[in-house]
């Protein structure tokens, strides 16, 4: 069965370290990877894209990896800061068509 | 440059009701997704509209239904409303020139169902 996974327990890390969040997925063959943040009540907030033949793209303190062998995707966020405590959302996109499957998402805890 | 906006951002209908629920996409965007979120998970594809049709549907019954107008706001509509479709429903925009699928997302209308 298709299916996308995201650590379901909440990321627990300490204000000024590199946070990591898995995205692993079975049964796709994504054109593209997406990543979003959501905040309480709120919509989600595109964050950074990744095509099938990148391996890593960097926007500020963020960096994503694709690996398609694998079918996962790591998120990391650097210096990490109690702002950045949110729930973070992959989404895959199979073709140029809109519509995105996402996994169910990981919230990121970040302690002063 | 005004994002989406959606409304009611909140409302309580009871079981067997109707709903209806607006999105404004962001300007020069033609193409407006709507996604329902439960309590606790990702968003779920409802439908898509590009230029007034529909352009892809998820798996949701015939009684999630939806509209596009000529300045690219949307509508859905939901009929005989049942209490699992308490979530949050998403609104979503994408421009015209875009092939990677990065959505804009309104905040969303809360819909409890009693």
């Amino acid at each position: 069965s298709q299916k996308i996974e995201q650590n379901s327990e909440a990321l627990n890390i300490q204000e000024g370290k590199t946070a990591t969040l898995t995205c692993n997925y079975t049964n796709y063959s994504p054109a593209y990877l997406q990543w979003y943040r959501q905040d309480p009540g709120r919509g989600p907030v595109f964050l950074l894209l990744i095509r099938e033949n990148e391996k890593e793209k960097r926007k500020e303190r963020l960096k994503v990896t694709f690996d398609t062998t694998l079918k996962q995707s790591l998120f990391h966020i650097t210096a990490s800061q109690p702002a950045d405590s949110a729930t973070y959302l992959c989404a895959l996109n199979m073709d140029s068509n809109y519509q995105l499957i996402w996994g169910a998402g990981t919230k990121l805890i970040i302690k002063p | 440059e005004t994002g989406v906006t959606q409304s009611p951002t909140h409302l309580i209908k009871t079981r067997g009701q109707q709903v209806t629920l607006r999105c404004s996409s962001q300007s020069g965007h033609n193409t407006v997704s709507w996604y329902q979120q439960a309590l606790g998970q990702g968003p779920q594809f409802i439908f898509q509209y590009y230029r007034e049709e529909e352009n892809g549907r998820g798996n949701f019954p015939p009684r999630f239904s939806g509209l596009q107008f000529p300045n690219y706001s949307s509508e859905l509509n939901v009929n005989a409303l049942e209490l699992d479709d308490s979530a949050l429903y998403l609104c979503a925009s994408s421009p015209a020139d875009s092939y990677t699928g990065e959505l804009f997302f309104g905040e969303g209308s809360r819909l409890t169902v009693l």
